[in-house]
């Protein structure tokens, strides 16, 4: 069965903050792929990040990186220097699909408030 | 890049009416389509997997006779949420693959309020 768990609910940090959302996953697929969406407060979700199970590196686009651990199943984000725009819900999701599209997997979400 | 267009944005109806709420490709063909659910602080979960030219493919749980998924074209879905009740009230989404399956698109997502 595939599982994702986002441990936080709920993360305040004022603006210029470096800030951390954590992910951890299950799965018993040898090939899967990590997702990273934004839920703005208008309500659409905007992709982040793609990851499949072969590529370990960490991948930093701007403002955002992200760790990828296999070992520890872990696929945590980090924003530095936030700012009021990523005020958000962040979902981290596992799916068996590259596309995301079939069977995925969404955690519970984080939100994420940056206070100016 | 590629847009998919959910409509309605937000829609209130009364208790034991029908709602559709329909998910365009815009510039691009989707031959499947999914439906989520997502409840207040909740995640999304799939309801269903909307094919074109065949019928949906339903989620456990999930009452394909109440949730009706149409997909009539292949830039369009429908959802339609019959005899609603008010435990139905949740944001709805949709997405859909692009035609090079390397990424999912989503919709704006429809609230659904039923009183």
């Amino acid at each position: 069965a595939q599982k994702v768990t986002q441990a936080q609910t709920e993360i305040s940090v004022v603006e210029k903050e470096d800030v951390t959302l954590d992910c951890v996953y299950e799965t018993r697929d040898t090939t899967y792929y990590l997702f990273w969406y934004k839920q703005p407060p208008s309500g659409e979700l905007v992709f982040l990040i793609r990851r499949n199970s072969f590529d370990e590196q960490n991948e930093i686009s701007g403002r955002y990186s992200w760790n990828f651990q296999k070992s520890t199943s872990s696929f945590n984000f980090t924003i530095t220097a936030s700012q009021v725009v990523d005020s958000a819900v962040y979902f981290c999701a596992l799916s068996d699909d590259p596309t995301g599209a079939n069977n995925l997997f969404f955690g519970t979400g984080t939100r994420l408030t940056v206070i100016p | 890049g590629a847009v998919v267009s959910q409509h309605p944005s937000r829609v209130i109806c009364k208790s034991g009416t029908s709602v559709k709420i329909e998910c365009r490709s815009l510039d691009f063909q989707a031959t499947t389509m999914f439906w989520y659910r997502q409840f207040p602080k909740q995640s999304l979960m799939l309801m269903a997997t909307s094919n074109e030219g065949s019928k949906a493919t339903y989620e456990q749980g999930v009452e394909k006779d109440k949730f009706l998924i149409n997909h009539a074209s292949l830039t369009l879905s429908t959802l339609t949420v019959t005899s609603a009740h008010p435990e139905d009230s949740s944001f709805y989404i949709c997405s859909a693959p692009d035609q090079m399956n390397t990424e999912a698109f989503f919709g704006q997502g429809t609230r659904l309020t039923v009183v």
